[in-house]
């Protein structure tokens, strides 16, 4: 089946650690995208990738890295620097750019404790 | 940059009943309206996505209005069922990004 994988599903993370999230695909899309989700919020942009070896900050970029060494995997590394790293992150792709559909993986709930 | 505003944020139908979410948005230059739909503890699924040179678009229960002048788009649901009841987010496209509405929470009442 053609996808989009995210693990782990739930990550406990202390403070002052860094952990970093897993997603992969193998829709053989070009365009990747982590999302971060908040309670009773829309989804925020993090960073976005339209090929390989290149990717753009979105708007809460701060306290993130991420990379993508192949177009199948874009891994996020949640670092210390990031103040309130709680939340409910969700990696996805598309064919090409924004304007086509984005097909979203289960999520990874991080939880720093 | 683009702003999308989503109304409401919880909506509660009987069965049988329609539903429908308005959102609104700031960029012009947007050209693509998707609406996705989130159940508990997994990810957004698209349901329904119109583009900026068509007013109106359906399949089958659902269907979504653009209105490119007054810059707001309207999920329309018909017939709902308790399996429609989940969180729904629009998003509109801008400056390489796709923005999302805070989600409007839909209960289905059997």
């Amino acid at each position: 089946d053609g996808g989009i994988t995210q693990s782990p599903k739930y990550l406990f993370r202390k403070e002052g650690q860094n952990v970093t999230l897993s997603c992969e695909q193998n829709l053989n899309h070009d365009a990747m995208y982590w999302y971060r989700q908040d309670p009773g919020q829309g989804l925020r942009l993090i960073y976005y990738s339209q090929i390989v070896n290149d990717f753009q900050k979105g708007d809460i970029a701060e306290g993130y890295s991420v990379s993508r060494e192949k177009k199948e995997s874009f891994p996020l590394t949640v670092t210390s620097a990031q103040k309130n790293p709680t939340a409910f992150y969700l990696c996805a792709s598309s064919i090409s750019g924004v304007d086509t559909e984005a097909f979203f993986g289960q999520g990874t709930r991080l939880t720093v404790v | 940059g683009e702003n999308v505003e989503q109304h409401p944020s919880t909506l509660s139908v009987q069965e049988g009943d329609s539903a429908v979410i308005k959102c609104t948005y700031s960029d012009s230059a947007s050209n693509y309206f998707p609406w996705y739909k989130q159940e508990l503890g997994k990810g957004p699924q698209l349901i329904i996505d119109i583009r900026s040179n068509v007013g109106e678009k359906k399949d089958q229960r659902i269907a979504v209005t653009l209105n490119k002048t007054a810059k707001h788009f309207s999920l329309h649901i018909t017939e709902t069922q308790p399996e429609d009841s989940a969180v729904y987010f629009c998003a509109a496209t801008g400056a390489n990004n796709l923005f999302f509405g805070t989600g409007t929470r839909l209960t289905v009442i059997p």
